[in-house]
């Protein structure tokens, strides 16, 4: 299983960029990157999946480089309720993800 | 449409005790999923299943069991709780196999095991 390691936590303010980067140095071929976002006493909830290169959907962006080992999810102009633990997640079909220990993102008026 | 839902949501044990989780989903999903998270740390896949009828193990199956008699529910059990069993565990469900799609969680279950 790829392990995945992110910052334990980072701070921003109200509208700016954030960037949150994952390393899964063990990655293996068949791999997808999925982050995760979970509220406290919440079930984690899906932001964005992708395998390589760059995906962008309607609240995020994932950037990933040719050789996969790192991921960056990347949160245009976040405000208050951005506030969230982020959960990069490494697995394959089978069925078995490694869910890191996810980055603590407080924001800040 | 409830999504992924699990009962009971809190739970007390005393150590021994057995008791079984139940997780509900109402999207058709084949593949269906219980993991674990403690105080501060991600999640761990205790066990999971691709569909009706099948189960397999995770990271951490120690202590659990699973069953997946319907395609709708997954059970967890535990047969004899320790305390090292405290925890909130999620169910998650999807329509894509492993990592290849969106996971679905329910809101967890809070376990104490004393």
């Amino acid at each position: 299983l790829a392990k995945t390691t992110q910052p334990i936590s980072m701070d921003s303010y109200e509208g700016q960029e954030v960037n949150i980067t994952c390393s899964h140095n063990n990655i293996a071929t068949n791999d997808y990157i999925t982050w995760y976002q979970q509220f406290p006493s919440q079930g984690p909830r899906f932001i964005i999946q992708g395998y390589k290169t760059k995906v962008t959907n309607e609240v995020a962006s994932l950037f990933i480089p040719a050789d996969r080992k790192s991921s960056t999810l990347s949160l245009p102009r976040v405000s208050l309720s951005d506030t969230a633990v982020y959960y990069c997640l490494v697995g394959d079909m089978e069925g078995k993800s490694t869910f890191g220990d996810g980055t603590t993102l407080t924001v800040k008026p | 449409n409830a999504g992924v839902t699990q009962t009971p949501k809190f739970r007390v044990l005393k150590t021994g005790q057995s008791m079984t989780l139940l997780c509900a989903q109402d999207m058709n999903h084949e593949y269906m999923y219980w993991y674990r998270q403690d105080p501060g740390m991600g999640l761990r896949l205790i066990h999971y299943s691709v569909g009706e009828g099948t189960t397999a193990k995770g990271e951490v199956p120690d202590g659990y069991n699973v069953s997946r008699l319907k395609k709708q529910n997954f059970l967890l059990g535990l047969e004899s709780a320790a305390p090292s069993q405290t925890s909130v565990y999620f169910c998650a469900s999807s329509y894509h196999r492993g990592n290849t799609g969106e996971l679905f969680f329910g809101e967890g279950s809070r376990l104490t095991v004393l």
